[in-house]
This record gives C-alpha cells, structure tokens and sequence, in this order.
C-alpha cells in the first residue's frame, strides 16, 4: 500500500535556526515525486519543493531544502535560518502510480512553531 | 492573477440540506481535485477529474458528487448534508501530469463547511 508517514505532529525551533521536518514514504513503484505543502493559519495550502525519485541530486528551493535518502524511502524537508513567518503546517505528499493513479497522497502533517 | 477559486468560503448547513461547493481555475490546466481536511488526518482525496469530461472516485467518494462543468470548473455536491462531512474543503487542479512530472497541484483557499 502507498502511504506518506510524518511522525512529528508538532515541532519547535527557535528564530535563526534550521529544522528537519521527517518525511517517509512507502510505495513499490520506482517512479514516483514527492512534494513538500506549507499551509499556513490562514489555510491555503503552499507548494513549497519537488524531489523525484529519478533525481541524482536533493532539491533545493531558496531556504528550502530536500534531505532525499532513497534508500531510506524519506525525504525530510531542511528549513534553514527559520523565520517567524515559517510558523505552519507542513505537508510531505507522494505522487505514484499503483493505487493511487497518480494522484497525490499527503502525511498527517507536522505543525512548526517558531519561537522568537 | 486568480489561480483557482473557491465558493463560497464558509457555509453551515442543516442536517439533510443539499449544497453545491464551486471551483473554477484560470490556469488552462486539463485535472482538477477535490479533497477534505479534517484535524490530524491530512489532506484526502474526494473525487478527481483527469480531464474535461472524465470524472473519477478519490479516497472517501460517499456522500458526494461531482460535475466538470468544463475545462476551467469542478463543483462537488453534497446532496443530504450529514454532520461527518463538517470539514474543509479544497479545491486543485494541475497539468495533466505524469507521475514523475515536477508540475505541483495548486490549490484554492477552501471551504469551511459545517453541519450542525
């Protein structure tokens, strides 16, 4: 079966730190692209960083950052020099075939509070 | 520069009303989603439409249905509201994608639905 597993359900860090946010995923497809949402209190959801499972380097996007152990099946999502506004949910979501057709499977989420 | 829109953005509804929750993209993108968001539990998918004129079950289909109106419009129709489906809603659409394509789905602000 195809699923996304995000084992912190909330997460500190203090302003100017970075922060790993865990990711791992199962699938037995060896095609697949993983994608990291911020969804922050006022609800909408934001495409943040894409990692696909052919990719020979981790994805990075501005602070963002992909920690792509394939091996491992995870893909944590960096965050560095963390900002009061990064406060949020963040969803690891999973596109595949199988099951799923495509579409795109998401985690539980992991809420990050950053403390000033 | 709208990307996808929902409405409306709040309702509350009675036990066995009916209602009818809009979506419409001006991005030209040929797939379009509906998923509920409940605490703890992520985003998952309702029902999904691959392109115009096809429309597919998603992960929790009962209770609802969809129309694809058109390229740009997707509305899911709740027919005898029920207090389970008090939820968020999203609306998202995308490009036509392969599995391994890096193109995200972009979302709409969503629904806040509740049935008392």
């Amino acid at each position: 079966a195809q699923k996304i597993t995000q084992t912190q359900p909330g997460m500190f860090v203090q302003e100017k730190e970075a922060v790993t946010l865990d990711c791992t995923y199962d699938t037995s497809d060896p095609s697949y692209g993983l994608f990291w949402y911020k969804q922050p209190s006022s609800g909408e959801m934001i495409f943040l960083i894409y990692q696909g499972s052919y990719d020979q380097q981790n994805a990075t996007e501005g602070r963002y950052s992909l920690n792509f152990q394939k091996a491992r099946k995870s893909a944590n999502l960096v965050i560095s020099a963390s900002q009061l506004g990064d406060s949020a949910m963040y969803f690891c979501a999973m596109r595949a075939m199988g099951g799923s057709q495509g579409n795109l499977i998401f985690g539980k989420g992991t809420k990050l509070s950053v403390k000033p | 520069n709208a990307g996808v829109t929902q409405t409306p953005k709040f309702q509350v509804l009675k036990t066995g009303q009916s209602m009818t929750l809009q979506c419409a993209q001006d991005m030209n993108h040929n797939s379009m989603y509906w998923y509920r968001q409940d605490p703890g539990m992520g985003l998952r998918l309702i029902y999904y439409s691959a392109s115009e004129g096809t429309t597919d079950k998603g992960e929790v289909p009962n209770g609802y249905n969809v129309s694809r109106l058109n390229k740009r419009e997707f509305s899911l129709r709740l027919e005898s509201a029920a207090p389970s489906q008090t939820s968020v809603y999203f609306c998202a659409s995308s490009e036509r994608v392969r599995v391994y394509s890096n193109q995200p789905q972009h979302f709409g602000d969503g629904t806040r639905l509740s049935i008392l």
